[in-house]
């Protein structure tokens, strides 16, 4: 069975600049979260898609947007980047949207902006 | 609002010592509770979970509790060893929320030396 895999590991953005993530579902599962973890920090929920539909998102502007295909995986884009959006992004998935439903985590997405 | 909160870290200890990472939540449902472990340069994984008061999670010769009078999920272990050193997330996901949004406390880092 394949985990879930985030691509690419690392990226350069210069401030202003877009950026987008990917992220490939656990097999059968079909809602996928996305975190931001800052240094020494834990993660912060960004948003979650459940069958292609935005299911819920937390405290972050609209310039952080994502998507989900068909397939389940998932995008998350990042318009006019910022320097404190430099962090590491996690995707995770899970068999439904549920409390009790454990999400599985990628290895993330190490953003640095300059 | 939900949150989590954990003792500071980093927690050291020899190997073969007794592990306590505390955790307290506060939340306006009724919610799921995980510990989830972050190795250096990784994502993170699931340790353990309990969905309900009451209810014991284990794993890897880790346990937690979960205590609703005393809202608390304090995670243990009786003999840890060096490949124990990680830092280690507590976590909460509301059932009130239609979407298992997990909310992550700080983290601690605990250092197991030989």
């Amino acid at each position: 069975e394949t985990g879930v895999t985030q691509s690419p590991t690392h990226l350069i953005k210069t401030r202003g600049q877009q950026v987008t993530l990917r992220c490939s579902s656990q097999s059968g599962h079909n809602t996928v979260s996305w975190y931001q973890q800052a240094l020494g920090q834990g993660p912060q929920f960004i948003f979650q898609y459940y069958r292609e539909e935005e299911n819920g998102r937390g405290n972050f502007p609209p310039r952080f947007s994502g998507l989900q295909f068909p397939n389940y995986s998932s995008e998350l884009n990042v318009n006019a980047l910022e320097l404190d959006d430099s962090a590491l992004y996690l995707c995770a998935s899970s068999l439904a949207s549920g409390a009790a439903d454990t999400q599985y985590f990628g290895p993330g997405t190490r953003l640095t902006v300059l | 609002g939900n949150s989590v909160t954990q003792m500071e870290g980093p927690v050291t200890l020899s190997e073969e010592a007794f592990l306590t990472i505390n955790c307290t939540y506060t939340a306006t449902g009724y919610p799921s509770l995980f510990w989830y472990v972050q190795y250096p340069g990784e994502g993170l994984q699931l340790l353990l979970k309990a969905t309900k008061a009451d209810d014991k999670g284990s794993n890897k010769g880790f346990e937690a509790t979960y205590r609703k009078e005393t809202t608390s999920f304090h995670l243990e272990k009786g003999s840890v060893q060096v490949s124990d050193s990680a830092v280690y997330f507590c976590a909460l996901s509301d059932a009130t929320d239609s979407w298992g949004k997990l909310q992550f406390g700080a983290g601690t880092q605990v250092v197991v030396t030989p």
